[in-house]
């Protein structure tokens, strides 16, 4: 089946404008996770999705980010008032939870932001 | 602060040799999982250890853990110039996000 997809690959953007970045999760997987690397850098987590509980926000480096899944499904990474510090390459997986225990991750290709 | 250090920041080796790299974390955890990166894009999955397990094996991967050390090690046998790459750790919990290191740069010379 299909793996974890994003859109789009690419984004240049003018600082202050707000971005959307998608990802579609590989079908049945209850768990979303979105990180954000940077150049030569690890991966920083932003925000992770877990069937109908809340969602773990404690990685948004602001208010001006913010993201939702919906159906639990597809999720959109909201970034508003972009700034040059936002640009990286921004990383979705999703991953199937059985009986309670985690299991690898699946990521998506990334959308590489630059803000100019 | 990271919870997964991994260790060496970079690594070159010539082909055919053995590449270890070492993966640190600070608290309790229910797994671990390696990851590779290629070209700074998305990251494969490689081999997932649970807290209840010491040792993994997948093809020329061995992964162990050590829970009392809170230290993980990947060892790649008989690397390969195509395993040039990037390889991350993640230490996981139930229902929790994963937290990755920062990575180790592996440079396979031929």
């Amino acid at each position: 089946g299909a793996g974890v997809s994003q859109s789009p690959s690419n984004k240049v953007t003018e600082k202050g404008k707000d971005v959307e970045l998608r990802c579609d999760p590989i079908s049945g997987h209850t768990a979303l996770y979105w990180y954000r690397q940077s150049l030569g850098q690890g991966l920083e987590f932003l925000i992770y999705f877990q069937g109908n509980s809340a969602p773990d926000k404690s990685g948004l480096p602001s208010d001006r980010f913010s993201a939702e899944r919906t159906g639990g499904s597809v999720s959109t990474l909201t970034i508003q008032r972009t700034q040059q510090e936002d640009s990286a390459v921004y990383l979705c997986a999703s991953s199937f939870r059985r009986g309670g225990r985690e299991n690898e991750q699946f990521f998506g290709p990334g959308t590489r932001l630059t803000v100019l | 602060s990271q919870q997964g250090e991994e260790d060496p920041q970079a690594l070159s080796i010539q082909e055919g040799e053995n590449a270890t790299m070492n993966c640190s974390y600070k608290t309790s955890i229910n797994n671990l999982q390696w990851y590779r990166q290629n070209s700074g894009r998305g990251l494969v999955h490689l081999i997932l250890i649970r807290s209840n397990e010491r040792e993994k094996h997948s093809g020329r991967l061995r992964v162990t853990l050590d829970t009392s050390k809170k230290s993980s090690s990947l060892l790649i046998t008989a690397s390969r110039a195509a395993d040039t790459a990037s390889y991350f750790c993640a230490t996981g919990n139930y229902g929790q996000n994963f937290v990755f290191g920062p990575g180790t740069r592996l440079s396979v010379l031929p």
